[in-house]
């Protein structure tokens, strides 16, 4: 398959938790991104992270990125259940042959309660 | 307009019938995507346009699956002779021309069911 792995699968956490999805890839990349899908519908652009960056923050968010172990994390602090959603991450290749397509993850299924 | 829309939101089909599928991406974006998601495969990618260059075809399923993209704005995603497996959400996004390190904002998708 060309898509890397996430997991967990599904996340279930109390509002006010923190919630970490992690995301495994299999080839060398230019950038990883993570999106949201609320409802099987459209993504949201969450973050972008450059394979020569270790650490990014956004808001609540935070990512990291291992590329020795082609790996990366999404944390999300105090979480809300309106961040109840699906969560994907998405490598562009660095042979993608400059198209930036999106090579996905088969993402997270987050639930918060309140 | 203010986003990447797409029409229709639902279309419902017999198996064996052609369908299009419409995609207007954000004004200026050069790049456009269509992806589709579907529950045994996740998100794939199926073609690229970049302002007037040959598209990128790498991703499309069989010869059943064609797409264009006039005037470097609308696109349409055509599939020929429907099959049950072809049922999925059709997600188009577009993006500025630095692609590599832009993100890309997503339509609302086309939810495509075969019958």
């Amino acid at each position: 398959s060309q898509q890397g792995e996430e997991d967990p699968q599904a996340l279930s956490i109390q509002e006010g938790e923190n919630a970490t999805m992690n995301c495994s890839y299999k080839t060398s990349i230019n950038n990883l991104q993570w999106y949201r899908q609320n409802s099987g519908r459209g993504l949201v652009h969450l973050i972008l992270i450059r394979s020569n960056e270790r650490e990014k923050h956004s808001g609540r968010l935070r990512v990291t990125l291992d590329t020795s172990k082609k790996s990366s994390s999404l944390l999300i602090t105090a979480s809300r259940a309106a961040d109840t959603a699906s969560y994907f991450c998405a490598t562009v290749r660095t042979r993608s042959g400059n198209t930036g397509k999106l090579i996905f993850g088969q993402g997270t299924t987050l639930q918060v309660k309140p | 307009g203010a986003g990447v829309s797409q029409s229709p939101s639902n279309k419902v089909t017999e198996k064996g019938k052609d369908v299009e599928l419409r995609c207007d991406p954000i004004s200026g974006h050069t790049a456009l995507y269509w992806y589709r998601q579907s529950l045994g495969q996740g998100l794939e990618f199926l073609i690229y346009f970049q302002g007037n260059s040959a598209p990128d075809k790498s991703g499309l399923p069989s010869d059943r699956f064609s797409a264009e993209r006039t005037g470097g704005s609308v696109s349409t995603l055509t599939i020929q002779r429907t099959q049950q497996e072809d049922s999925a959400v059709y997600l188009c996004a577009s993006s500025s021309p630095d692609v590599t390190y832009n993100e890309q904002f997503f339509g609302p998708g086309t939810r495509l069911t075969v019958l």
